[in-house]
């Protein structure tokens, strides 16, 4: 099955892009077989979708963050990654990476990483 | 986006209890409502898909039920690791949105 595991800076400054990589294993992310997301959880609270990309580089993108949110595929290296640009403090949370294969048609999430935790602090 | 609301917000319940908890959508979203358990420090984990399906390897005293914009998810029999934060999802649109959580302790 899929594994998942995010990576990259703990501390970013506020107006500065955050930026966090999952790397997959178990599955090609060539594959075409799934749509790979972020999801985010500030501390002590609930659960946000930031948004998808499949392997053909197509996006969808919360609304609520579309202004500031870039995701990338990179398909030699078996990752996905997340830039969060301008961060304020709001931006502070636990970020997820999460696949939904693309046969999953009622939408939930079987896979994830265990998460990464970004402060934003200067 | 579609809102999804919890509750209650938090319970206390002891071992063997039966426990409830309640999501209602802002619209219509059929069965599209998945709920998943958090325990601290980790991911979430998805119970129920589809409103009523128990996803493989959740024990059966999990159940959900409901459709349209009200759904409750029912712990049949309360053991001691179900207690845990418990969160509800709608996936009939985009984005996919949830609910503020029910933490679920022990009283």
């Amino acid at each position: 099955q899929v594994q998942l595991q995010e990576s990259g800076p703990g501390l970013v400054k506020p107006s500065q892009t955050l930026s966090l990589t999952c790397t997959v294993s178990g599955d090609s992310i060539s594959s075409g077989s799934y749509y790979w997301n972020w999801i985010r959880q500030p501390a002590g609270k609930g659960l946000e979708w930031i948004g998808r990309i499949y392997t053909s580089g197509s996006t969808n993108y919360n609304p609520s963050l579309k202004s500031r949110v870039i995701m990338s595929v990179d398909t030699s290296k078996n990752q996905f990654s997340l830039k969060l640009s301008s961060v304020t403090a709001a931006d502070a949370a636990v970020y997820y990476c999460a696949s939904l294969h693309t046969s999953n048609w009622d939408g939930y999430f079987p896979h994830w990483g265990q998460g990464t935790l970004v402060t934003v602090s200067s | 986006d579609i809102q999804m609301t919890q509750s209650p917000s938090s319970l206390s319940a002891s071992v063997g209890d039966r426990v409830t908890i309640t999501c209602r959508a802002s619209q219509s979203i059929s069965s599209y409502l998945n709920w998943y358990q958090q325990k601290p420090g980790k991911a979430p984990k998805v119970l129920i898909y589809a409103a009523s399906s128990l996803q493989s390897g959740v024990p059966s005293r999990f159940s959900g039920s409901g459709s349209g914009t009200d759904f409750t998810l029912t712990i049949s029999s309360l053991q001691p690791e179900d207690f845990a934060t418990y969160y509800c999802q709608q996936s009939y649109s985009i984005p996919p949105t949830f609910g503020q959580g029910t933490k679920v302790e022990i009283k």
